[in-house]
C-alpha cells in the first residue's frame, strides 16, 4: 500500500545548526513534492514545491532534495532560529490525480 | 486578501447533532479542498472542487458527510448525525488554477477544532 514516512519524534538542534527533516515513500511516483509549515492552532503554510525533474530547489535559508530513485525528499533549514520551532509536513502528488497526500509531519525545535 | 476565511474557530456539539462548517476561500481561486487532522491519521483530503464542481470525494469517511459549493466564494461542510470520532480539526484550502498539472500550493484556513461529546 502506498506510504508517506515522516519521522514522528520531534527533532531538537541548537540555533545556527542546520535542521534536516526527511520523507519517505514507498508505491508512490510522485511528479510533485511540496513541504508546508505548521504552527499550534494554525493551517499549514505552504514553503516549496519540488518537480521530480529537479534534484533541488531553494529558497532563501531552505533547500529541499527529490531522489526518486531512493524515494526520498530532505528539508534542510540553515542557520536555524527559535523561530523556525515548528511541524514540516511533506506533501506528495498522488500519480496525476490533482490531490496531494500529506505525511504526518516531524516536529522541529530549535534552542537558543 | 483576508486569507481564507473558516467558520466557526471551535465547534463543542453532542453526538447526533447536526454540524455545518463553513469556508470562504480566497477570491480568483479555483479549487477548494476540505481536510481533516488528527494526531492519529495526520491531514486527510476529504474532498476537493474545481470551479464549484465537487470533482473527488472518495475521501469523505461516510454518507454523514456532506459538501456543497454554491458559488465560488462559499463553501459547507456538514456532518449529520455527527459522532465522537468526527472530533478533530478541519480545514479548508483554496488553490488558484496553475495552468494544468499539480505544481500548485494551497493555502489553507485556520481551521475549525470539533469536538462531539
Amino acid at each position: 500500500s502506498q506510504k508517506i514516512e515522516q519521522n514522528s519524534e520531534a527533532l531538537n538542534i541548537q540555533e545556527g545548526k542546520t535542521a534536516t527533516l526527511t520523507c519517505n515513500y514507498t508505491n508512490y511516483s510522485p511528479a510533485y513534492l511540496q513541504w508546508y509549515r505548521q504552527d499550534p492552532g494554525r493551517g499549514p503554510v505552504f514553503l516549496l514545491l519540488i518537480r521530480e525533474n529537479e534534484k533541488e530547489k531553494r529558497k532563501e535559508r531552505l533547500k529541499v532534495t527529490f531522489d526518486t530513485t531512493l524515494k526520498q525528499s530532505l528539508f534542510h533549514i540553515t542557520a536555524s532560529q527559535p523561530a523556525d520551532s515548528a511541524t514540516y509536513l511533506c506533501a506528495l502528488e498522488a500519480s496525476g490525480t490533482y490531490k496531494y497526500i500529506f505525511g504526518t509531519g516531524t516536529r522541529l525545535k530549535v534552542l537558543a | 486578501d483576508a486569507g481564507v476565511i473558516q467558520s466557526p474557530r471551535h465547534e463543542v456539539t453532542e453526538m447526533g447533532q447536526e454540524v455545518t462548517l463553513r469556508c470562504k476561500p480566497i477570491s480568483g481561486h479555483d479549487y477548494l479542498f476540505w481536510y481533516r487532522q488528527t494526531m492519529m491519521r495526520g491531514l486527510e483530503l476529504l474532498i476537493y472542487f474545481n470551479n464549484n464542481v465537487p470533482i473527488d470525494d472518495s475521501g469523505m469517511p461516510e454518507d454523514r458527510f456532506s459538501a456543497k459549493m454554491p458559488n465560488a466564494s462559499f463553501s459547507t461542510l456538514k456532518i449529520q448525525p455527527s459522532e465522537p470520532r468526527d472530533s478533530a480539526v478541519y480545514f479548508c484550502a483554496s488553490s488558484p488554477w496553475m495552468g494544468g498539472g499539480s505544481s500548485y500550493e494551497q493555502y489553507f484556513g485556520p481551521g475549525t477544532r470539533l469536538t462531539v461529546t
